[in-house]
């Protein structure tokens, strides 16, 4: 067990809805990671917030926003789902940013668009 | 460039030893990492190797890294069936807080 958790485990939801993924990093990580694990594109960097500022950004959709909390826990939003969108969505927690900061990834949330 | 390279497969046999192999272009990295993800299980975080190192040693496990060739090893010895699953070596790109993942390499351990 990382540490860190994700909820929920499964989502089953329509085209074009909207969903929203939370994350709680370890206890005392100020900085969370989201990822996109897919079959045809792998392990991807979405979105990274260092202590509630974005502090990185990878290859994520206008569609999809995250932010972080106060209390340090964040939320991916994925609005306008499509099918391709189906995943699984991983949150990482580190105590710091920068190379030195090893990344601790939750359970993950399975993500299905039909 | 963002890109690390892993092969899709590898077969052993219980108590062989596994060497899983992984080539990456940022040579800027300063950490590598090694995480395993079971089936429809998280990553696990198995080891890491700072880039001043040669070779890091943790019970089963042995890292090597060539950072002339921009090549990085995990062996695992005395394989076990629990050992099966996909491995992912990722690199920290540019100094910041991203991993580059490669594609992953499912190790099959028969009996």
């Amino acid at each position: 067990d990382s540490g860190v958790t994700q909820t929920p485990k499964h989502l089953i939801t329509a085209t074009g809805q909207r969903v929203t993924l939370r994350c709680s990093p370890r206890s005392g990580d100020l900085s969370v990671y989201w990822y996109q694990q897919s079959l045809d594109q792998g392990l991807q960097f979405l979105i990274q917030y260092y202590n509630g500022e974005e502090r990185a950004k990878g290859n994520i959709l206008e569609r999809f926003s995250a932010q972080q909390f106060p209390d340090l826990h964040s939320e991916l939003n994925l609005s306008s789902l499509e099918l391709g969108d189906s995943a699984l969505y991983f949150c990482a927690s580190s105590r710091r940013t920068g190379a030195g900061e090893t990344q601790y990834f939750g359970p993950g949330t399975r993500l299905l668009v039909l | 460039g963002e890109d690390v390279e892993q092969s899709l497969f590898l077969s052993v046999r219980e108590g062989d030893s596994s060497v899983i192999n992984c080539t990456y272009t940022d040579s800027s990295s300063t950490y590598l990492y090694w995480y395993k993800q079971e089936p429809g299980a998280g990553l696990q975080l198995l080891t890491y190797i700072f880039s001043n190192m040669d070779m890091k040693q943790d019970q089963r496990l042995t890292v090597l890294l060539n950072k002339k060739d921009k090549h990085l090893s995990l062996r695992i010895a005395d394989t076990q069936t629990g050992d099966s699953a996909i491995y992912f070596c990722a690199e920290i790109y540019n100094q910041g807080g991203k991993l580059i993942f490669g594609q992953g390499t499912e190790l099959s351990v028969k009996p």
